[in-house]
């Protein structure tokens, strides 16, 4: 049983068009993690949110934690070839001192 | 480089055969994560070091994994009469606080069992 649901699982579109990617799970986290990991690397730490219905922005990218702290979403405006990879969120609990990661969505930017 | 560095960075072992893979943290790191991520998937926690104390190895699929960090800076992750479904990419993060806080990670290995 996955504790952090990602959805969708792949998602390819047209370079310039707009996406949204969900984090989605019954359990209620401190904070939760968004990562990028692209092939042959290691994941790479894009923001970390921890208040509930917090907004955070990084240049195109729209990082948004639920009010009640049990889901997540990324919403990027006009996809670029460059932000193409695996998209993965990991969420931290106060009474844990690990993240679990979700499943990942593979995101292609075609040209 | 200042980043997490592990090596190998490809092993290619026989079923069956004992394979060590290494982790060098960033300097001043007190915690050392190990995970396990098959194809397509996210990590799936192994291990948990804080300093050379492993706290918490729940994630260990079996008995014949074994990581240490003896000096509290390097680790090694050790898998003993390795089978097929040891097959996977295995991550290596660091952080300077515990799990919660933001992590970087290596390159990993890509243990492939024949």
């Amino acid at each position: 049983t996955q504790l952090l649901e990602q959805s969708p699982q792949f998602l390819s579109i047209q370079e310039g068009e707009n996406l949204t990617v969900y984090c989605n799970s019954s359990s209620v986290f401190s904070s939760l993690q968004w990562y990028r990991q692209e092939p042959g690397e290691g994941p790479v730490l894009l923001v970390t949110v921890v208040t509930g219905g917090e907004v955070k922005k990084l240049k195109r990218l729209t990082f948004q934690f639920g009010d009640a702290r049990k889901d997540s979403s990324l919403h990027i405006t006009a996809a670029q070839p460059g932000d193409t990879g695996l998209y993965l969120c990991a969420g931290a609990r106060s009474s844990a001192s690990k993240i679990i990661f979700g499943s990942g969505t593979r995101l292609s930017i075609r040209p | 480089g200042a980043g997490v560095s592990q090596s190998p960075r490809y092993k290619v072992a026989k079923r069956g055969q004992d394979v060590a893979l290494r982790c060098d943290p960033i300097s001043g790191h007190v915690s050392l994560f190990w995970y396990q991520q098959a194809l397509g998937q996210g990590p799936e926690f192994l291990t948990y070091f804080q300093n050379e104390a492993q706290l918490d190895k729940s994630g260990l699929p079996s008995d014949r994994f074994f990581a240490e960090r003896p000096e509290g800076s390097v680790s090694t992750l050790k898998i003993q009469r390795t089978q097929q479904e040891d097959s996977a990419v295995y991550l290596c993060a660091s952080s300077l606080g515990d799990g919660t806080q933001p992590q970087h990670f290596g390159d990993g290995t890509r243990l492939s069992i024949l």
